[in-house]
């Protein structure tokens, strides 16, 4: 399985401000995904982060809102722009493995915006 | 879209005994069902997993069924000991977008 890392762990920010989450895979992968986990819920899929083209984001997510990188086959960036304190969750990348179907998970970002 | 429904979302359970959780789709379209083990601040961990081709997987403890008809599938873990407590989440997806839609989870308590 892919191993996959994320920084930063946690960070509190004041609302208004920008947060750029860093993912990056120990391997080359086609698909990397950015999701949501409010506390105590499930998990939701923000977007689709495609190397070499713009982000697939899904109903109710912009890109004005959660910009996203994808420079190489390793990494990728979220940046929560404009936040406010309902953005206050856990984001989490994940990248397929070498079956193509399964999705590996990054330990997650712990977002509060005060 | 897919929508991807769980039950139930808490369970408990004596140390030894089984336990089920199931889930159900929408699409018929989907083809590929994981379950993740979440612990408390910890990442989802893919557990087992079952494509459409299959109608059931077993892993030691921990078996998936799918009926493709119905459109449901389902997670069996026997024997539990405490340190199967955790929140699990099954997932569908579909066709080449390789999204997942996730289940609302099932919280698992298991008694010692």
């Amino acid at each position: 399985s892919a191993v996959i890392s994320q920084k930063p762990s946690r960070d509190i920010c004041q609302r208004g401000t920008s947060l750029t989450i860093q993912c990056q895979v120990d391997s080359q992968v086609t698909m990397m995904f950015w999701y949501r986990q409010q506390p105590g819920q499930s998990l939701t899929l923000i977007a689709t982060a495609n190397q070499g083209s713009e982000a697939t984001y899904e109903s109710g997510f912009v890109i004005d809102k959660f910009p996203i990188s994808r420079p190489n086959l390793t990494f990728s960036t979220l940046t929560v722009s404009n936040m406010s304190p309902e953005d206050s969750s856990i984001y989490l990348c994940s990248a397929e493995g070498s079956g193509g179907a399964e999705q590996y998970f990054g330990p997650g970002t712990r977002l509060t915006v005060t | 879209g897919e929508n991807v429904e769980q039950h139930p979302s808490t369970l408990s359970v004596q140390e030894g005994d089984s336990a089920v959780i199931k889930c159900t789709y929408s699409d018929s379209a989907s083809n590929y069902f994981p379950w993740y083990k979440q612990e408390l601040g910890k990442r989802p961990q893919l557990i087992i997993d079952i494509r459409s081709n299959v109608g059931e997987k077993k892993d030691q403890r921990i078996a998936v069924t799918l009926n493709k008809t119905a459109k449901h599938f389902s997670l069996h873990i026997t024997e539990t000991q405490p340190e199967d407590s955790a929140v699990y989440f099954c997932a569908a997806t579909s066709g080449s977008a390789r999204q997942l839609t996730f289940g609302s989870g099932t919280q698992l308590t298991v008694l010692p």
